[in-house]
């Protein structure tokens, strides 16, 4: 089945405690993208990759990283976790990037990632 | 400043009637606009796709217009039924690979 994994759904931690939520897609998609959302805010982007080795920023990316080694997976790494990065966060993937004319492509969203920081 | 404005208050219809969701956006051209449906505590999903010289597009019993002029996209949903009920968000191209997306609309249909 094609689809986007994310780990884990749900993560308390404490404020400093670095993590990571992995980002898997199955769909050999190229562009892969990473999200939060929050009430009224909507969803913002946070990093995105056109393909391997290759990130850009997106809205939001302070205090987040990201690495694309290998075409399926992008992970999400929080080195300093602050309350204010709690969220629902939302991987997403798409065959391409989104923004060349005539070339109009979805995007297929993992299932979400719930995250408290205390 | 660029904006995309949905109607944050939640949309009552009943069964049967068609629900019509607005999608505003300022100081964006964008190349096409999408239309994505997203249930509570889970990952938004595809519905739609207009490109910037179509006027309309249908599935099903979905229909989307997209005005350049006006600076707006509508979604309707025909013979609306109550598991039609989510937040529905529109999502613009903004020509720098990405999607920008709108805070959402919530749909209720009753029975």
């Amino acid at each position: 089945e094609a689809q986007v994994t994310q780990n884990p759904r749900y993560l308390i931690t404490v404020t400093g405690k670095k993590l990571t939520v992995t980002c898997s897609q199955n769909m050999n998609h190229e562009y892969m993208s990473w999200y939060r959302q929050d009430p009224g805010l909507g969803l913002r982007q946070i990093y995105y990759s056109m393909n391997v080795e290759v990130t850009d920023k997106g809205d939001v990316p302070e205090g987040y990283k990201v690495s694309r080694k290998e075409k399926r997976n992008f992970p999400l790494i929080l080195e300093s976790p602050s309350p204010n990065q709690t969220s629902l966060y939302f991987c997403a993937s798409s065959p391409s990037g989104q923004g060349a004319r005539g070339r109009q492509e979805t995007q297929y969203f993992g299932p979400g990632t719930r995250l408290l920081v205390l | 400043s660029q904006k995309i404005e949905q109607n944050s208050e939640a949309l009552n219809i009943q069964e049967g009637k068609t629900a019509t969701l607005t999608c505003n956006y300022t100081n964006y051209s964008p190349a096409y606009l999408q239309w994505y449906r997203q249930d509570p505590g889970r990952g938004p999903v595809f519905l739609l796709l207009i490109r910037e010289n179509e006027k309309e597009k249908r599935k099903e019993r979905l229909k989307v217009t997209f005005d350049t002029t006006l600076k707006q996209s509508l979604f309707h949903i025909t013979a609306s039924q109550p598991a039609d009920s989510a937040t529905y968000l529109c999502a613009l191209n903004t020509g720098f690979q990405k999607l920008v997306f709108g805070t959402g609309t919530r749909l209720l249909v009753s029975p």
